[in-house]
């Protein structure tokens, strides 16, 4: 069955710090990765998505993802957080059963100390 | 203009009462979820229609019920409402799935439900 774990609950850095959300998953064919980010009373955005190809992706804000196999992980990366980054993030697996289902990480929510 | 939109916002009621939230996509796809986040801010899919067809039931209770009127169109129904129900639920399109091909979802800003 298909899951995604996101081992930090809580993460806080100082602005201007890099970042690093982890992500693993469990799926058992190739995984769809996805990373959305929930700010404070709103919907989700898409941050960056993986499908195939080059697993360093790209995505709005600055934020990048490297996807490995090996670890089964897709974690996000910035290099420098901003205070407008304090936000819930949300990794999720894709997967093709009838409907494109999407299973979400428990997400990991972000503070940023100016 | 808006890709995906759900109305109300905000809806607080009372338990017992029946209730409903209305989504509406504007992109052309084919398939229509609707997830709920709740408290601890965890997602996960409740139902999912393609072309107007059930696919997906996740366990959800039957008091539950989703209704498109057409493929543009996923409003979800709830009776009896009870303090368990109080969330926020999204909704989300896509194109349909086709073979190993997975769409990417577009969601929707989210309805809190609040039942008192």
């Amino acid at each position: 069955a298909q899951s995604v774990t996101q081992p930090d609950i809580h993460i806080t850095v100082s602005e201007g710090a890099s970042l690093e959300l982890r992500c693993n998953y469990s799926y058992g064919a190739t995984p769809y990765l996805f990373w959305y980010v929930q700010s404070p009373g709103q919907g989700l955005q898409l941050l960056l998505k993986y499908f195939s190809g080059d697993t360093l992706v790209q995505g709005i804000k600055g934020f990048e993802a490297e996807f490995k196999r090996s670890q089964s992980s897709f974690n996000l990366r910035k290099p420098s957080v901003h205070w407008s980054d304090a936000a819930e993030y949300f990794c999720a697996v894709g997967a093709v059963t009838g409907a494109n289902n999407l299973f979400f990480g428990t997400g990991t929510r972000l503070t940023v100390i100016p | 203009d808006t890709a995906v939109s759900q109305t109300p916002k905000y809806l607080v009621t009372q338990m017992g009462n029946d209730k409903s939230i209305k989504c509406e996509q504007n992109l052309g796809h084919d398939t229509m979820y609707w997830y709920k986040q709740d408290s601890k801010k965890f997602l996960k899919i409740m139902f999912s229609y393609n072309n107007k067809e059930l696919i997906i039931n996740e366990t959800v209770p039957n008091r539950f019920s989703p209704k498109s009127p057409d493929k543009a169109h996923l409003n979800l129904h709830i009776n009896s409402l009870e303090l368990g129900d109080s969330a926020v639920y999204f909704c989300a399109s896509s194109r349909v799935a086709t073979g190993p091909n997975y769409n990417e979802q577009f969601f929707g800003p989210g309805t809190r439900l609040t039942v008192l």
